[in-house]
């Protein structure tokens, strides 16, 4: 699989190979963590979410690990098909402050 | 279910204009906010609203008005419209803004100011 350890605009990942999108979160406050999805002239789709009081959770074909101590979120998509292809961003909130603030994305393209 | 529908989806407006863009959803959720997407930032938040006759302002509210008279119902109006205001502008929403539920987003409003 193709990884990026820190968190880059874009990657290109061979179809079938796992990939690992990487976001860093600013907030030590922020509890609640969501991976959303981009098609080209559509709006963000969700694709998993994770409480910070959890470091792992998997989903169909996704897993989000989450590492609060260095405020380090990541998806791992495993089997990457070319419908996978588009911008993916990483959010966070902070309960008390209702905001979600979102990361300035990853464009994954699929090579066939 | 429609989810969240903005109208309309696309715009082109002439500077000094002003406009609506508008924003319902059929879920019943309390919480609905207001985004702005540009080319390398990423969404950035402009107002939400935690229930009906309640909004507060986001990270760039500046030339931008909202009200919420309905659940169903969050507009956006652009008071005098500018260059700079060119972007896509999402809608989305969640059933309450302090349970831990994800935004559902419209397919957007696409917006070019001359």
């Amino acid at each position: 699989g193709e990884s990026v350890g820190l968190h880059l605009p874009t990657l290109s990942v061979q179809e079938g190979d796992n990939s690992i999108i990487n976001c860093a979160y600013s907030n030590s406050a922020s509890d609640y963590f969501i991976w959303y999805k981009q098609e080209s002239g559509k709006g963000p789709q969700f694709i998993i979410d994770i409480r910070s009081n959890m470091d792992k959770r998997q989903g169909q074909r996704v897993t989000v690990l989450l590492n609060k101590t260095v405020k380090h979120l990541s998806l791992q998509i495993a089997a990457t098909q070319p419908g996978d292809s588009a911008v993916y961003f990483c959010a966070e909130r902070v309960r008390a402050d209702y905001k979600l603030s979102f990361g300035a994305g990853t464009t994954v393209t699929v090579r066939a | 279910n429609a989810g969240v529908t903005q109208t309309p989806k696309f715009q082109v407006l002439k500077t000094g204009q002003s406009m609506t863009l508008q924003c319902a959803q059929d879920m019943n959720h309390e919480y609905m906010s207001w985004y702005r997407q540009d080319p390398g930032m990423g969404l950035r938040l402009i107002h939400y609203s935690v229930g009906a006759g309640i909004t507060d302002q986001g990270e760039v509210p500046n030339g931008y008005n909202v009200s919420r008279s309905t659940t169903e119902d969050f507009p956006l109006r652009l008071l005098s419209a500018a260059p700079s205001q060119t972007s896509v502008y999402f809608c989305a929403s969640s059933s309450t803004p302090d349970r831990d539920s994800p935004l559902h987003f419209g397919n957007g409003t696409r917006l070019t100011v001359t």
